[in-house]
């Protein structure tokens, strides 16, 4: 089956520090690669997605790249702000599935 | 509408109450989902509606869960004689097309259910 490993939370950085949350997966075939995010009291919404190998998603200065060979899809920000204080999902989804399969979520809060 | 809406977004029910979550999709959206997420986790696939047909109920974890969308629109999600463990948030999420890997989900704020 599918599966996602993600990086455990919480995170707390302080503000314009470097962020890393590291996300592997297991599927079958190639799947796109999501990234959703969740700020407070809203629902989930795209941050950005890949949807083959090598690609890379990039949106509000995150960034993630589709690395076919590690199975991974790590989200990085050179410089966070406190507005990004959030939860964020690592999501593939296999193409031949009706299904996301979200990864436990990392909590992280940037403190000025 | 704008986005995907949930009603309501907060119950509280006694255990062995019956409740109905309703989701209002994008109008137009082709797909819909429904998700549960337990505290301090990520949503877990509940079922999938491609226009009115239920193609997918594999995640229901019991046969007191029901979904339904008739027309296409709006879906219910029906839970009958209500336990404490299906205290959840429940997401519903809708996508333009028929799924493919590749689509992008919208999701509404959620509904918070509580059972006592």
């Amino acid at each position: 089956g599918n599966s996602v490993t993600q990086m455990e939370g919480p995170v707390t950085l302080s503000e314009e520090a470097f962020l890393t949350i590291n996300c592997t997966y297991t599927a079958t075939g190639y799947p796109s690669l999501f990234w959703y995010v969740q700020y407070p009291g809203e629902g989930l919404q795209l941050l950005l997605k890949a949807t083959k190998a090598d690609d890379k998603g990039s949106n509000k200065g995150f960034e993630a790249t589709y690395r076919k060979e590690t199975t991974s899809f790590h989200l990085e920000k050179g410089s966070v702000q406190v507005s990004d204080s959030a939860v964020y999902f690592c999501a593939p989804a296999p193409g031949s599935a009706r299904q996301l399969t979200f990864g436990s979520g990392t909590q992280l809060t940037v403190l000025p | 509408g704008a986005g995907v809406s949930q009603s309501p977004r907060y119950k509280v029910a006694k255990r062995g109450q019956d409740v109905a979550l309703r989701c209002d999709p994008i109008s137009g959206h082709v797909s819909l989902f429904w998700y549960q997420q337990a505290l301090g986790q990520g949503p877990e696939f509940l079922t999938y509606f491609q226009n009115e047909a239920q193609l997918d109920k594999s995640g229901l974890p019991s046969d007191r869960f029901f979904a339904e969308r008739p027309e296409g629109s709006v879906s219910t999600l029906k839970i009958q004689r209500t336990q404490q463990e299906d205290s959840a948030v429940y997401l519903c999420a809708s996508s333009s097309g028929p799924f493919s890997g590749a689509n992008v989900l919208t999701f509404g704020a959620g509904s918070r259910l509580t059972v006592l």
